[in-house]
């Protein structure tokens, strides 16, 4: 059972534009929404996480959007770079489940210069 | 810090032999995970420890893998006998309950079963 569906699976932007990369959950207990950053030959790092009492959060260039009534959150890239380009995974977990990670699918992003 | 430490980098085997992997996590994290990650099935969880005690092994595909964490500082992976369709980019990561919920992942062991 997939518990987070990510989407789109690829996505080209040009450089200066916005990615836009979104996750729906079906488990209502998770309580922490990570968003991990992947590159060529390199484990998935950290980017960003929001809580699900929070509606937005917000650093630097990246922006994560949560919508909790509908089980839905977003990592919006603004001004895109091309070293941007890494494939980015949501995921979700729950404190209660020793914080055990259920990632998303992956979406490949290119920023093309 | 060094960060979460895999080894070896890349692997090739044949069908058949036992494949060691080998993690050290980042001092003083308590959490201890091993993924598998492939194209078809991205980023599957296999196994999970906390406090050097395997929590939850629901998600290794087989009694041909098996994990053990002997000490705070150092996690395997085996795989006996290995097989072609156990090819695939494996990462340990480690994570704190003192902390965020974030983990830190290594960079990883290619294998490629032939």
């Amino acid at each position: 059972q997939q518990q987070v569906k990510q989407s789109p699976q690829s996505l080209i932007v040009q450089k200066g534009g916005i990615s836009i990369i979104n996750c729906a959950y079906e488990n209502t207990a998770f309580d922490y929404f990570p968003w991990y950053q992947q590159f060529p030959g390199k484990g998935p790092a950290l980017l960003i996480a929001i809580r699900p009492d929070v509606s937005e959060k917000k650093e630097g260039r990246f922006t994560i959007s949560f919508n909790k009534s509908a089980k839905q959150f977003s990592l919006h890239i603004m001004d895109s770079q091309p070293g941007d380009s890494a494939t980015y995974f949501c995921a979700a977990s729950m404190q209660s489940a020793g914080n055990k990670l259920t990632f998303g699918g992956g979406t490949r992003v290119l920023v093309k210069p | 810090d060094a960060g979460v430490i895999q080894s070896p980098r890349h692997e090739v085997t044949e069908m058949g032999q036992e494949v060691t992997l080998r993690c050290k996590p980042i001092s003083g994290h308590d959490y201890l995970f091993w993924y598998r990650q492939t194209m078809m099935r991205g980023l599957e969880l296999l196994i999970y420890f906390n406090n050097n005690v395997p929590i939850d092994d629901s998600g290794m595909p087989e009694d041909r893998f098996s994990a053990k964490m002997p000490n705070a500082s150092f996690s395997t992976l085996k795989i006996q006998p290995s097989e072609p369709r156990d090819s695939a980019v494996y990462f340990c990561a480690s994570s704190s309950t003192s902390t965020t919920y974030g983990y830190t992942f290594g960079s990883g062991t290619r294998l490629t079963v032939v």
